[in-house]
């Protein structure tokens, strides 16, 4: 089945740039979307169709991809943005299915 | 605004069977596909099942394919699932979301998620 990686865990330090990647075969083809959930809250959509932005999202949140791999870059990262932050997308294998990587836990201090 | 609203989570005995509603307001619900996501406790996000704005086509998980049913009405603006043959792995906040795309056919991004309800399946 279908898989999108992540690495567990990224640690900054406040006002650096956090980077969160994302690999999956099917990532040429299908657009990553992005989500931050904070504990104990419902997860929020910060970064969809590869790099767009939703309203209410922080300018420091952007998206890019490059072949196989999506990345998540949080430029002058925040306290506030401790979270974990999960990738999505969907297979194109023909099984339309939505498929989430394993989340990253980020933490900032 | 957007709001997705779920309910119907508690307590099941394995092998038992719950209903999950999702009441949408704030857009067009007949216009949109919609999802349901779950999260088993300390765990990530698994996508379960979606389906399309019209309720003709319905893509499931395999880890619940043939268990549970995904089913909407448009003229309540409500989502629901199905749950049956429950097993303890099946134990977690079940939440709805909205498909990002107007119309679309097939599954795409989630825009945005309800609170969710919890589901505990144990003897």
């Amino acid at each position: 089945s279908y898989e999108l990686t992540q690495p567990p865990s990224v640690s900054v330090s406040p006002g650096q740039t956090a980077r969160i990647t994302c690999s999956g075969d099917a990532l040429p083809k299908k657009y990553p979307y992005w989500y931050q959930q904070k504990s104990g809250q419902a997860p929020v959509l910060v970064i969809y169709e590869d790099s767009k932005r939703p309203s209410g999202i922080p300018e420091r949140f952007s998206g890019s991809s490059s072949g196989t791999m999506a990345t998540l870059t949080i430029s002058g990262a925040q306290v506030e943005d401790e979270a974990d932050y999960y990738c999505y997308s969907t297979d194109s294998s023909g099984n339309h299915r939505g498929v989430f990587g394993g989340g990253t836990k980020l933490t900032v201090l | 605004q957007v709001q997705l609203v779920e309910s119907g989570g508690g307590v099941v005995q394995p092998g038992g069977s719950l209903r999950l509603s999702c009441a949408a307001s704030g857009f067009t619900f007949s216009s949109y596909g919609m999802h349901w996501v779950r999260q088993a406790p300390g765990k990530g996000l698994e996508w379960v099942a979606f389906i399309r704005y019209d309720g003709s086509n319905k893509y499931y998980a395999d880890s619940v394919k043939g268990r549970f049913t995904i089913s909407r009405d448009n003229s309540k603006n409500t989502l629901y699932l199905q749950m049956n043959s429950l097993r303890a792995e099946d134990t977690a906040v079940y939440y709805c979301a909205k498909d990002s795309k107007l119309w679309q056919l097939l599954p795409s991004g989630l825009d945005y998620w309800g609170q969710g309800t919890l589901v505990t399946v144990s003897s």
